[in-house]
């Protein structure tokens, strides 16, 4: 069974510096994808990025980057030049590529400093 | 956005009651997912469609039921709420499953209370 761990329950950054926000995960198929979702207090859930297990070069969105280590099983996120807006909880998801169901984390809540 | 509108936003009932909450999709997405979303424990699948009248369980099924009589539209019944099914309820489609890197698209969530 595929699961998928945040040992972060809470984060603390200043506002301009970089924070990583780390995924561990564990599967026995080849084929996956890794995904990561921002949920302001407001209540919806953001789709920010993707990582394929086959993908050669991390993902990047903006400000948004994956340090994805297979070896290691870790697909963690790094934002950069944090903003106040950023403030909110963050969840890593994974999906087999065999399967259509995506398994979360219980998410990481960040909180940025002014 | 993929156009995804749960009903109702808010709702407060009884246990015992039967309850339905209503997902609808403008984008023509053939997969849609129904979660719980509970402190401690991230969001949880209930059940999901992959087509008209297509569904499976997800990992917490026990206690609800699902409908899909037309691609747009998912049902999520509680035949009879209790206490513990208090939670935020949120929706989610996705296209057609040859895109494998396509995300999970999500509604707004349904807040649910059961007193």
């Amino acid at each position: 069974a595929q699961k998928i761990t945040q040992t972060q329950p809470g984060m603390f950054v200043q506002e301009k510096e970089a924070v990583t926000l780390d995924c561990t995960y564990d599967t026995s198929d080849p084929s996956y994808g890794l995904f990561w979702y921002k949920q302001p207090s407001s209540g919806e859930m953001i789709f920010l990025i993707y990582q394929g297990s086959y993908d050669q070069q991390n993902a990047t969105e903006g400000r948004y980057s994956l340090n994805f280590q297979k070896a290691r099983k870790s697909a963690n996120l790094v934002i950069s030049a944090s903003q106040l807006g950023d403030s909110a909880m963050y969840f890593c998801a994974m999906r087999e590529t065999s399967g259509s169901r995506l398994t979360f984390g219980e998410g990481t809540q960040l909180t940025v400093n002014p | 956005d993929a156009g995804i509108t749960q009903s109702p936003r808010h709702k407060v009932t009884e246990t015992g009651t039967p309850v339905t909450l209503r997902c609808h999709q403008t984008e023509n997405h053939r997969y849609m997912y129904w979660y719980r979303q509970d402190p401690g424990h991230g969001l949880r699948l209930i059940h999901y469609s992959y087509g008209v009248k297509d569904t499976d369980k997800g990992e917490v099924s026990d206690g609800y039921s699902v409908s899909r009589s037309k691609t747009e539209d998912f049902l999520l019944t509680l035949e009879s709420a209790t206490s513990s099914q208090t939670s935020v309820y949120f929706c989610a489609t996705r296209r057609d499953r040859g895109y494998s890197n396509q995300p999970q698209h999500f509604g707004d969530g349904t807040r649910l209370s059961i007193l």
